[in-house]
């Protein structure tokens, strides 16, 4: 069975500053990998994916994640982060293209002026 | 892009009653549906798989009784909460994929309060 961990519930930083979500995952066959970013009260919406080739993937936002084969990790960066960034930050696996989702516990990401 | 649209937002409905929430994917035919629950401040879980004319598949511990799902065209499905009691109130998000260039799309999720 699949698992995901993310191993920070709260990360504060000041804006413009750089920043890493970690996420750990946990499976015996090839999964995809997946960042999702959550407001208030609204629906997941899709930041990156890894399915397979270049292990550095860059999505929206400027948002980019590394899959780490080694380390079974996913984390997730951004250079400099804006105040609108703040939200709940979500990593999870798929079993291949199930579809099916098993999803971390969920990062908040608190960006101060 | 892929749009799925979830409706209502928000829902308030009262114990013992039953509730209707849609999920439909506006631009692409989704031959699967996902529904997930969200309780505060905690990470979405997968209830159900919702595949076009067939019966839905449900996790471990989810009452396919309480939670009716019907996806009855590739562009639809829908999660009718039954008998509702407050423990059920919830934020309810679908999420639905139709090709693997698409990914899985959310819907804007529903908040549901049973009083």
């Amino acid at each position: 069975a699949q698992s995901v961990t993310q191993l920070d519930s709260q990360v504060p930083v000041f804006e413009e500053a750089p920043v890493e979500l970690r996420c750990n995952y946990s499976s015996s066959v090839s999964v995809y990998l997946f960042w999702y970013v959550q407001y208030p009260n609204q629906g997941l919406q899709l930041l990156l994916k890894y399915l397979s080739g270049s292990t550095l993937v860059k999505g929206i936002n400027g948002f980019e994640a590394e899959f780490n084969k080694s380390q079974t990790s996913f984390h997730l960066r951004k250079p400099s982060v804006h105040i609108s960034d703040t939200a709940e930050y979500f990593c999870a696996v798929s079993r291949g293209n199930t579809g099916k989702l098993i999803f971390g516990q969920g990062t908040t990401l608190q960006v101060k002026p | 892009g892929a749009v799925v649209s979830q409706h209502p937002s928000r829902v308030i409905c009262k114990s013992g009653t039953s509730v209707k929430i849609e999920c439909r994917s506006l631009d692409f035919q989704a031959t699967t549906m996902f529904w997930y629950r969200q309780f505060p401040k905690k990470s979405l879980m997968l209830m159900a798989t919702s595949n076009e004319g067939s019966k839905a598949t449900y996790e471990q511990g989810v009452e396919k009784d309480k939670f009716l799902i019907n996806h009855a065209s590739l562009t639809l499905s829908t999660l009718t909460v039954t008998s509702a009691h407050p423990e059920d109130s919830s934020f309810y998000i679908c999420s639905a994929t139709g090709d693997r260039d698409y990914g899985y799309t959310f819907g804007s999720g529903t908040r549901l309060t049973v009083v």
